[in-house]
C-alpha cells in the first residue's frame, strides 16, 4: 500500500534561519506532489507541484522553494525565513493523471519566531 | 484555472441533525469532486468522492450529490455525531494538465452533543 511520510510534526524556528521540511512517499512511482500551506482561515494554499523529477512548478511567489531531488521525495526549503512563514504545511501526492484523489501527510506545524 | 467556492465557513449543528455544505465550481471540465476531513492538527482524509458521470453517492450517513449544469456540488451528513466535528474541504479536479486538485476554504462543522 502506499504511504506518505512527512516531518517534522512540529517546528520552532527563529526569524532568518533556514528550512527544510521533507516528505517521501512509499508504494507507488512516478507521483504528483504537492505542498500546501494552511494558515489560521483553513484554506489550503497551494505553494509547489512536480509532475516529476526536477519538475517544479510555484504557485504563488513567495519567501520559499521546493525540489525533487527524487521520484518519490519532495523538499520545502527557504533560505531565511519570515514570520509570515508560520502556517500548518502539508505534503500531498497524487497519481499522475485522471481522477484520483490526493492524498496527504499528517503536516507539520511551523513556527516562526 | 478552477475557483471553487465553499460555503458556510462555519456550521453549528446539534446532534442527530442533518448538515450540508455546498460547493461551486467554475471550470466545466473538472469531472472529479472529492470531499476531505480534517480533523485538528492533522492532514486532510478522503471520505467521499464523486466523478462527473455520476450525479448522487452515498455512504452510511455521507451522501454527495453533482449537478454539473450548474457546476455545484454537495455533502450531506445525517444523524451527525459530535465526533463529526471537524473541517470539510470540497475539491475539483480537472481533466487536463498536472491535475491539480483546487480546494475550496472549508467549512467548520461543530456538532453539539
Amino acid at each position: 500500500s502506499q504511504t506518505i511520510h512527512q516531518w517534522p510534526a512540529t517546528l520552532v524556528q527563529p526569524v532568518g534561519s533556514p528550512l527544510s521540511l521533507e516528505c517521501t512517499v512509499e508504494g507507488t512511482s512516478n507521483p504528483n506532489l504537492y505542498w500546501y500551506r494552511q494558515a489560521a482561515g483553513r484554506g489550503l494554499q497551494l505553494l509547489f507541484y512536480s509532475v516529476g523529477i526536477g519538475q517544479i512548478s510555484s504557485e504563488v511567489p513567495q519567501n520559499l522553494s521546493a525540489s525533487r531531488p527524487q521520484d518519490r521525495q519532495f523538499i520545502l526549503s527557504s533560505k531565511k525565513l519570515l514570520l509570515s512563514d508560520s502556517g500548518f504545511y502539508l505534503c500531498a501526492w497524487s497519481y499522475g493523471g485522471g481522477d484520483t484523489e490526493a492524498f496527504f501527510g499528517q503536516g507539520t506545524r511551523l513556527t516562526v519566531v | 484555472g478552477e475557483n471553487v467556492e465553499q460555503h458556510p465557513s462555519t456550521l453549528s449543528v446539534q446532534e442527530g441533525d442533518s448538515a450540508v455544505i455546498k460547493c461551486t465550481y467554475s471550470d466545466s471540465a473538472s469531472n472529479y469532486f472529492p470531499w476531505y476531513k480534517q480533523e485538528l492538527g492533522k492532514g486532510p482524509q478522503l471520505i467521499i468522492d464523486i466523478r462527473s458521470n455520476v450525479g448522487e453517492k452515498k455512504d452510511q450517513r455521507i451522501a454527495v450529490t453533482l449537478n454539473k449544469t450548474a457546476k455545484h456540488f454537495s455533502l450531506h451528513i445525517t444523524e451527525t455525531q459530535p465526533e463529526d466535528s471537524a473541517v470539510y474541504f470540497c475539491a475539483a479536479r480537472g481533466a487536463g494538465g498536472s491535475y491539480i486538485p483546487t480546494f475550496g476554504r472549508g467549512t467548520s462543522l461543530i456538532v453539539h452533543p
